[in-house]
């Protein structure tokens, strides 16, 4: 069975400071791994995601992620936060041969103070 | 506008009075899914479908049931809810996992 865990419940940061949103993952066999961003009273959006090729993945509103089999983790991070990056991001995992089953981590509430 | 849309937002029953929450998208996704997502739990996913009369369950189907009788629909149904079904549910789909969820706005619910 696959799971991920997220380091971190809460992350209180400064505004224009970097960021690090921590994950790691556990599966026998290959996997998808996304990072999906839920602002408040919304659904959730995909940030980014790593199907393959290579490790360093860009998503939107500049952040990024680093896939790192050896430690089966896969970090968020971002240079500089801004205000509006205040939200909850959850990391997600699926298995290559299952197309439906997406397992989500508990979440990581970012906090972005001026 | 390409969305995935449940209703109704908000809603607030008696136990064991059967609901429905209904969810549409208009994108032609063949994956359907629902979660519910409650604090320091992450979103568990409930039941999942592959695509028209195809479905499966979850992590935690226990007290649900879902259908899926044209592509478009995937409607959630609680046949006798309980308190414990208090929760945050959003519906979501892809044309498949890979390619990312959309989700829904959720459907905040409460049993009492």
């Amino acid at each position: 069975a696959q799971s991920v865990t997220q380091l971190d419940s809460q992350v209180p940061v400064f505004e224009e400071a970097p960021v690090e949103l921590r994950c790691n993952y556990s599966s026998s066999v290959s996997v998808y791994l996304f990072w999906y961003v839920q602002y408040p009273n919304q659904g959730l959006q995909l940030l980014l995601k790593y199907l393959s090729g290579s490790t360093l993945v860009k998503g939107i509103n500049g952040f990024e992620a680093e896939f790192n089999k050896s430690q089966t983790s896969f970090h968020l991070r971002k240079p500089s936060v801004h205000i509006s990056d205040t939200a909850e991001y959850f990391c997600a995992v699926s298995k290559e041969t299952s197309g439906s089953r997406l397992t989500f981590g508990e979440g990581t509430q970012l906090t972005v103070n001026p | 506008e390409a969305q995935v849309t449940q209703n109704p937002r908000y809603l607030i029953t008696v136990t064991g009075k059967k609901l429905t929450v209904t969810c549409s998208q208009n994108m032609n996704h063949e994956y359907m899914s629902w979660y519910r997502q409650d604090p320091g739990l992450g979103l568990r996913q409930i039941y999942y479908s592959m695509n028209v009369e195809v479905t499966d369950k979850g992590d935690v189907p226990e007290g649900y049931k879902v259908s899926r009788k044209e592509k478009r629909n995937f409607p959630l149904i609680l046949e006798s809810p309980s308190p414990n079904q208090t929760s945050l549910y959003f519906c979501a789909s892809s044309y498949g996992t890979y390619r990312g969820y959309t989700f829904g706005s959720g459907t905040r619910l409460t049993v009492v």
